[in-house]
């Protein structure tokens, strides 16, 4: 079975400052990946970021890089310069296979509410 | 590209009453869709993963009878929720899966807002 664990309910940062948003999680496949989403009010999931569990490198895409560290099992999630526009809920997000093993799924955990206060 | 749209947005209805919910993929083919449920200021919870001209794999828990998926064709999925109850009040959200290089990537659609009075 496959666990997203995201331990902050609720994050508060300034404006144009960074911010690291918490996830670990646990598996026994091999291969695997991790994606990060956004949640606006509006209810709509907005990709963000993805890392494979292969990729040496840490994903980064413009003011979003994912702190991959596979040893910690933990894949954070780093927002740059924070806007105010980044003010939503942040679900860190697993594929892997389902228990049939015919299908990939994504296994969602809690998510964190990020406030920028301006 | 990779667009995802869901009908209704949102709708009301009584009691007892039955709501399809469509998702579209628009601009692809997918040959899995996935249905997810979210209560307020609650996670994504996967209900059921479709692929296209077989029966839909509900996840523990998830009553087939009561939550109907049917997967017509590569870009249509249908979810439809029988003699609803307050209960079944939540945001259903689907995805489509589309393979791309070597990311199996889901796009979700806008949510449906459902309410049973």
């Amino acid at each position: 079975a496959q666990k997203i664990t995201q331990t902050q309910p609720g994050m508060f940062v300034q404006e144009k400052e960074a911010v690291t948003l918490d996830c670990t999680y646990d598996t026994s496949d091999q291969s695997y990946g991790l994606f990060w989403y956004k949640q606006p009010s509006s209810g709509e999931m907005i990709f963000l970021i993805y890392q494979g569990s292969y990729d040496e490198q840490n994903a980064t895409e413009g003011r979003y890089s994912l702190n991959f560290q596979k040893a910690r099992k933990s894949a954070n999630l780093v927002i740059s310069a924070s806007q105010l526009g980044d003010s939503a809920m942040y679900f860190c997000a697993m594929r892997g296979r389902d228990s049939g093993g015919s299908n990939y799924k994504l296994t969602f955990g809690k998510g964190t509410l990020l406030t920028v206060n301006p | 590209g990779a667009v995802v749209s869901q009908h209704p947005s949102r709708v009301i209805c009584k009691s007892g009453t039955s709501v399809k919910i469509e998702c579209r993929s628009l601009d692809f083919q997918a040959t899995t869709m996935f249905w997810y449920r979210q209560f307020p200021k609650q996670s994504l919870m996967l209900m059921a993963t479709s692929n296209e001209g077989s029966k839909a794999t509900y996840e523990q828990g998830v009553e087939k009878d009561k939550f109907l998926i049917n997967h017509a064709s590569l870009t249509l999925s249908t979810l439809t929720v029988t003699s609803a109850h307050p209960e079944d009040s939540s945001f259903y959200i689907c995805s489509a899966s589309r393979f791309s290089g070597s990311v199996d990537e889901q796009f979700f659609g806008p949510g449906t807002r459902l309410t049973v009075l």
